[in-house]
């Protein structure tokens, strides 16, 4: 079965320290990596995908096939950054994606 | 920018009450689905929709679950009966072909 672990339910970090959440996932077919962000009071958004090896916002997150890991990185976060933030998983051609349960990002003045 | 929408925001109903979410994908998106999550824990997929038909669905999606795209705009998601644990936010997203899925706000469904 398909799993994505985001070990850290809350995260909170002051105005310009680095920001890592940490999302794991199961191994099992080739599978595609993506991070979701929920601002306050706004839709479930798609914040950034392995494929596209891009930086969105300030944000990497790059894709560690050893350690199953597809941590979301940004060396200095900004109060704007508070957010739920889901990890997900595709694979076998699907587009529908296994979400993790989400860590909450506040980040203080 | 078109955007996904879905009504009402949040929907309170009575244990065994029947009830039908909406949704209005952007209108060239060709795949459609639903998902919902329970207070506190992850958004899980309940079904996709594709050419007028279920493509995919959970095993959350019994029997009392159904959906409709009645006409060339709308999505629906009914629940026949519902039940306690059905309360929930359920969120609507469409796609087109290869593209990110595009999620609505969301309709909060509080069954009492």
């Amino acid at each position: 079965a398909q799993r994505v672990t985001q070990p850290e339910k809350l995260l909170s970090v002051f105005k310009g320290a680095p920001v890592e959440l940490k999302c794991n996932y199961s191994y099992s077919g080739s599978p595609e990596l993506f991070w979701y962000v929920q601002y306050s009071r706004q839709r479930l958004q798609l914040l950034l995908r392995h494929i596209s090896r891009e930086s969105i916002k300030g944000f990497t997150a790059d894709l560690n096939k050893g350690e199953t890991s597809f941590h979301l990185k940004k060396p200095f976060a900004q109060e704007e950054d508070s957010a739920m933030y889901y990890c997900a998983r595709t694979s076998g051609g699907s587009y529908i994606p296994t979400f993790g349960r989400g860590t909450s990002l506040i980040v203080h003045p | 920018e078109p955007e996904v929408t879905q009504t009402p925001s949040h929907q309170v109903t009575q244990m065994g009450q029947e009830v039908i979410l909406r949704c209005v994908p952007i209108s060239n998106h060709l795949y459609f689905y639903w998902y919902r999550q329970i207070l506190g824990q992850k958004v899980e997929f309940l079904v996709s929709f594709y050419n007028n038909e279920i493509s995919e669905k959970s095993e959350i999606f019994d029997d009392q679950f159904s959906v409709e795209r009645p006409d060339g705009s709308n999505f629906t998601l009914k629940i026949r009966s519902t039940k306690l644990e059905d309360s929930a936010m359920y969120f609507c997203a469409s796609r087109i072909l290869v593209e990110e899925q595009f999620f609505g706000p969301g309709t909060r469904l509080t069954v009492l």
